[in-house]
């Protein structure tokens, strides 16, 4: 098993412009999270899926947006980049509500 | 919303010293309070974590403690080891949602 993969490793982003992130479990897990990690402020929850077919705000929402494609894989995108987001972008799943296992991250660099 | 504030946010501890780190969280309604550990550029890990039916867990030298009543938890590792040296995160869920708020995390040291 694979578990949570994360794709790309790293990507530099010029202002404005847009890409997606991607994430995929092979674990059957019905919750699946994304997050961003900036340097003394933790894991800040950017989107959830609870389950195939929802999605949800978390803590820091404003300029992601999500799509749920199916059970395995979970997308962020970003429509037009900014310096403030520039961060470590980690996915994760979950069977529900209990331990949440992280993929590899992506380091994403704005300029 | 779920607040969790995390203490110390550095510590310094010798090799086979205990370390303890400190979180309190304001929802009344959270029942879940993992511990994650994070070395230098990997991804966050699972070590530990305790539901509110129970006020103590332990797993060979980490251990959690949980208080309800004044909403705060603890990690507790014994006899530590350069090895332990990492970020250590808490997290509670925002009520019985699958939404986890982490603390800001520890910087643990653990000097030879």
């Amino acid at each position: 098993n694979a578990g949570v993969t994360q794709t790309p490793k790293f990507q530099v982003l010029k202002t404005g412009q847009s890409m997606t992130l991607q994430c995929a479990q092979d674990m059957n897990h019905n919750s699946m999270y994304w997050y961003r990690q900036d340097p003394g402020m933790g894991l800040r929850l950017i989107y959830y899926s609870a389950s195939e077919g929802t999605t949800d705000k978390g803590e820091v929402p404003n300029g992601y947006n999500v799509s749920r494609l199916n059970k395995r894989e979970f997308s962020l995108r970003l429509e037009s980049a900014a310096p403030s987001q520039t961060s470590v972008y980690f996915c994760a799943s979950s069977p529900g509500g209990n331990e949440q296992f992280f993929g590899p991250g992506t380091r994403l660099t704005v300029l | 919303g779920e607040n969790v504030e995390q203490h110390p946010s550095t510590l310094s501890v010798q090799e086979g010293d205990s370390a303890v780190i400190k979180c309190t969280y304001s929802d009344s309604a959270s029942n879940y309070f993992p511990w994650y550990k994070q070395e230098l550029g990997k991804r966050p890990q699972l070590i530990i974590d305790i539901r509110s039916n129970v006020g103590e867990k332990k797993d060979q030298r980490i251990a959690v403690t949980l208080n309800k009543t004044a909403k705060h938890f603890s990690l507790h590792i014994t006899e530590t080891q350069p090895e332990d040296s990492a970020v250590y995160f808490c997290a509670a869920p925002e009520g019985s949602s699958y939404k986890l708020i982490f603390g800001s995390g520890t910087r643990l040291l653990v000097r030879p």
